[in-house]
């Protein structure tokens, strides 16, 4: 079936430094992909989406990019800040679905 | 704040107990959602109403009860529990029940079945 997965469940990082957070995904028929924001003791919050018709885009301080030939997405966050502390996932689906099927997660801690 | 709240925050219940997790929203949206929230698992989708009818039932144990008396407020009623149903529980709200809406969700309720 459909799966939506995080090659790492953890990532730790520099303040500063770039972060990369990475997601694959099986069903070659998703065409819309969101990343997510969940900080401890709150509830996920939308970040940045992007369509399969896109392989890159644009947020204040992140960037997505859409690889479809192997189904894999990226969520890039520039000079990693304090405040980016949280568990990020990806989620996926397409047009006719019912729901998003959701990734696992990955948890950024950053080094001071 | 997102707009979307959750009571209560936390919940401890035993298996024969009976409560309610409330949720409300003050977005003006028209669709609803209950999640559940497990460690080292990804979001499970439960319930989604639009316009207050349930419109999707994710293969849910009946012991999980939802309600929706209007567009801004949801109910999971919760009837005999076991231990493997803690988690978290997510409300989530969107201007309508179609995936490409963006989805605001509330804290959650921290959910402990003893």
């Amino acid at each position: 079936g459909e799966s939506v997965g995080l090659h790492l469940p953890t990532l730790s990082v520099q303040e500063g430094d770039n972060s990369i957070i990475n997601c694959a995904y099986s069903n070659s028929a998703s065409d819309y992909f969101i990343w997510y924001k969940q900080e401890s003791g709150k509830g996920p919050q939308f970040i940045i989406d992007i369509r399969s018709n896109m392989d890159k885009r644009q947020g204040q301080r992140v960037t997505v990019l859409l690889n479809k030939t192997v189904k894999h997405l990226s969520l890039q966050i520039a000079a990693t800040q304090p405040g980016d502390s949280a568990v990020y996932f990806c989620a996926e689906t397409f047009q006719g679905a019912q729901k998003l099927v959701f990734g696992q997660g990955t948890r950024l801690t950053i080094n001071p | 704040e997102t707009g979307v709240t959750q009571t209560p925050r936390h919940l401890v219940m035993g298996m024969t107990n009976k409560k309610s997790l409330k949720c409300e929203q003050h977005l003006g949206h028209n669709a609803m959602y209950w999640y559940k929230q497990s460690a080292k698992k990804p979001l499970e989708l439960m319930f989604v109403y639009n316009f207050k009818e349930q419109t999707e039932n994710n293969s849910v144990p009946s012991r999980f009860s939802p309600e929706c008396p209007n567009s801004s407020h949801l109910f999971l009623h919760l009837h005999t529990l076991q231990p493997e149903d803690s988690a978290l529980y997510l409300c989530a709200s969107s201007l309508q029940a179609a995936v490409y809406n963006e989805q605001f969700f509330g804290p959650g309720t921290r959910l402990t079945v003893l």
